[in-house]
């Protein structure tokens, strides 16, 4: 059964360093979503890519991040300089259609020291 | 602003025993909910989607049913393996994105 894959499983960072989240979604989906969830709290949605461009972002979401799809399977959620606040586990997701069920990939925590 | 409740937090029960939860929402114009499974650690597991009050869905143990302000989930002889968080999240309106609740913590006690 086709599933979203996610690297690393596990990122532990410096505060201030570049972190890049990578992404393989479900082959035939054309949507992909970026998700994170501190500890303890709900999922939060962070942006979404369609077509290869930002379709929705979140407040979240700010000058700080950047997501790109390199090739034609990948897609990457970049932090340019993290902060301690920045540490959660975070989630790719993807689907065939608009409003239709998302499916999450088994998420990287991250970890900013 | 979508807004998605979840009743209780946490429950605790034990093998067999039946019982329910429950997702209430406010939003306008309801294009979708959808129910998860979460294990610790890992990622939301797709369970069902409902679209339209009425609307009941089944898989195993479990059965989603919808009404125009919530939707239950219900555990029908639930087993230690069915210990997880299930998040409830819905999509409305003119966006495509959905909102999250925080989850129902299940344990299921042998």
């Amino acid at each position: 059964e086709p599933e979203v894959t996610q690297t690393p499983s596990h990122q532990v960072t410096q505060m201030g360093q570049e972190v890049i989240l990578r992404c393989v979604p479900i082959s035939n989906h054309l949507y992909f979503y970026w998700y994170r969830q501190i500890l303890g709290q709900k999922v939060e949605f962070l942006v979404s890519f369609y077509n290869n461009e930002i379709s929705e972002k979140s407040e979240i979401f700010d000058d700080q991040f950047s997501v790109e799809r390199p090739d034609g399977s990948n897609f990457t959620l970049k932090i340019r300089s993290t902060k301690l606040e920045d540490s959660a586990m975070y989630f790719c997701a993807s689907t065939g259609g608009l409003g239709n069920e998302q499916f999450f990939g088994p998420g990287t925590r991250l970890t900013v020291l | 602003e979508d807004q998605v409740t979840q009743s209780p937090e946490a429950l605790r029960l034990q093998e067999g025993e039946s019982s329910s939860l429950n997702c209430s929402y406010t939003v306008s114009g309801l294009r979708g909910l959808f129910w998860y499974r979460q294990d610790p650690g890992k990622g939301p597991e797709f369970l069902f989607t409902l679209y339209s009050a009425g609307e009941e869905k089944e898989k195993e143990r479990l059965k989603a049913t919808l009404t125009k302000k919530e939707s239950f989930l219900h555990i029908t002889a639930p087993k230690p393996e069915d210990s997880a968080t299930y998040l409830c999240a819905v999509v409305s309106g003119g966006s495509y994105i959905p909102t999250f609740g925080r989850g129902t913590s299940l344990i299921v006690h042998p």
